[in-house]
C-alpha cells in the first residue's frame, strides 16, 4: 500500500458525459500528478500540482482540468468524454515538487467510456 | 526532449534464471532514473531509484539496476526470477524544466515479463 488513495476504482459512463476522479495523496506530501495508462499511448503526465498551485501540465486535454484543494487531496475532471478516454488514470504523490523526488502511485481508476 | 527507450516488449524467461531488462534514456544532463513495476490490475510500486553516487543501485525484490552514463542505459537485473515477477515493469526519468521545478515522470512503453515454469 503506498498510501495514495484513489476514488472511484472503476468508472463507466457514456460519451458526452463529464467524471470527476479524486485523489488523496500521502500524509505529508505537497505534490500531486496525474498520469494516463493507455495502451496506444502508454503512461502519459497529464498534470502536477504542488501545494495547491498547477506546477506543470503535460498532455492534457482542454476536456480535462484538475484542482488541488486546501487539504490537499486533488481532483480531475473529464468532460465531453470521448471513446478515446478510456483509459487507467493514476494519481501519484510527492513530498517535493522536482523531480528528484521519488512518487508513490495510487491503484488508479479505470475508466470506460461507452 | 526527453524521453525514455525500453526495447523489449515482451520478455519470457524460465523461473531461476537471471533476468536483464533493457532502458535507455535521452537526457541532457545526469538524469533521475527509476524502475517502477506494474502487476495486473495494480498500481505503479517503485523497485529501485537512481539519482547519484553509486552507479549500482540496489532496490527491492532482489532487484538491482546499473546507470551507465557513456551508454545513456539504466538496466534492470535480478540474478533468479521467481514467478511473482512476472508483471510489466516500466522504467522512467525525472523531468526538469529549465527552471528546475518540474517533477513528472517520463515512462517507457513498458517491458512484459512472464515466467515459465
Amino acid at each position: 500500500d503506498s498510501g495514495v488513495t484513489q476514488t472511484p476504482k472503476h468508472l463507466i459512463t457514456a460519451t458526452g458525459q463529464r467524471v470527476t476522479l479524486r485523489c488523496s495523496p500521502r500524509s505529508g506530501d505537497l505534490s500531486v500528478y496525474w498520469y494516463q495508462q493507455s495502451l496506444d499511448q502508454g503512461l502519459q503526465f497529464l498534470i502536477q500540482y504542488y501545494n495547491g498551485e498547477e506546477r506543470a501540465k503535460g498532455n492534457i486535454l482542454e476536456r480535462f482540468s484538475a484542482q488541488q484543494f486546501p487539504d490537499l487531496h486533488s481532483e480531475l475532471n473529464l468532460s465531453s468524454l470521448e471513446l478515446g478516454d478510456s483509459a487507467l488514470y493514476f494519481c501519484a504523490s510527492s513530498v517535493g515538487p522536482t523531480g528528484e523526488e521519488t512518487q508513490y502511485f495510487g491503484p488508479g481508476t479505470r475508466l470506460l467510456v461507452l | 526532449a526527453q524521453s525514455v527507450t525500453q526495447p523489449d516488449i515482451h520478455i519470457t524467461v524460465s523461473e531461476g534464471a537471471s533476468l536483464e531488462l533493457r532502458c535507455n534514456y535521452s537526457y541532457g544532463a545526469t538524469p533521475y532514473l527509476f524502475w517502477y513495476v506494474q502487476s495486473p490490475g495494480q498500481g505503479l510500486q517503485l523497485l529501485l531509484k537512481y539519482f547519484s553516487g553509486d552507479t549500482l543501485v540496489q532496490g527491492i525484490k532482489g532487484f538491482e539496476a546499473e546507470f551507465k552514463r557513456s551508454q545513456s542505459s539504466f538496466n534492470l537485473r535480478k540474478p533468479s526470477v521467481h514467478w511473482s515477477d512476472a508483471a510489466e515493469y516500466f522504467c522512467a526519468v525525472g523531468a526538469r524544466n529549465y527552471g528546475g521545478s518540474q517533477g513528472n515522470l517520463i515512462f517507457g512503453k513498458g517491458t512484459k515479463l512472464s515466467v515459465k515454469p
